[in-house]
């Protein structure tokens, strides 16, 4: 039982380069969120899902696009990267969306924009 | 957005030393979350207080909700090594919106 895998988990980007970072879950959990964390600013929502084949957006979600295809897999993408993106991305997923659920995240991934 | 403060921002004290941190808004939340995030992985939960003046035990953590649910604190007795890491506190706006997380407080417990 894997629980929450990211892929990959370290991208160098230069700045109008595009990228799509993956997030899977092995836990039949219908909740995905995708986060990023920042120096001093915690973790704050891009997108989330609430069910296979929708998505809705979190805080912070210009620049971002995501994808729930398949229940497992959320999918993040980024079209134009620019240097405010650089982060660490962390992927999230919860059984039922319940603010007193557990949120089980993965490892993230460090990207850089150059 | 309502914003959850947590304080102190960076902590650094010897092994076997108590330690208390905050968080802490203006708002009223539904309920409250406790993370700890140890460093290249996520956040992995430590504890969900829901009633106002609630108090949770963790072994030699204890997590208090404030009354009003506007504040929580997470209290560390004995604190060891093993305690290190990054503690973010989530708590729930209400209305049907995602939670809200605070900036986190850095613990270093040096041995």
């Amino acid at each position: 039982n894997a629980g929450v895998t990211q892929t990959p988990k370290f991208r160098v980007l230069k700045t109008g380069q595009s990228m799509t970072l993956l997030c899977a879950q092995d836990m039949n959990h219908e909740y995905m969120y995708w986060y990023r964390q920042d120096p001093g600013m915690g973790l704050r929502l891009i997108h989330y899902s609430v069910g296979e084949g929708t998505t809705a957006k979190g805080e912070v979600p210009d620049g971002y696009n995501v994808s729930r295809l398949k229940k497992q897999n959320f999918l993040l993408g980024l079209e134009s990267a620019a240097p405010s993106q650089t982060s660490v991305y962390f992927c999230a997923s919860s059984s039922r969306g319940k603010a007193t659920d557990t949120q089980y995240f993965g490892p993230g991934t460090r990207l850089t924009v150059l | 957005t309502q914003l959850l403060e947590q304080s102190p921002q960076f902590l650094s004290i010897q092994e076997g030393e108590n330690l208390t941190v905050y968080c802490n808004s203006s708002s009223v939340f539904s309920s409250l979350q406790w993370y700890r995030q140890e460093p290249g992985e996520g956040p992995v939960l430590l504890v969900t207080v829901v009633t106002g003046g609630e108090v949770k035990k963790l072994k030699r953590l204890t997590f208090q909700f404030g009354d009003a649910r506007k504040d929580s604190s997470l209290h560390i007795t004995a604190a060891q090594p093993g305690d290190t890491g990054l503690y973010l506190c989530a708590g729930d706006p209400g209305s049907a919106r995602q939670l809200t997380f605070g900036s986190g407080t850095q613990l270093t417990v040096l041995p």
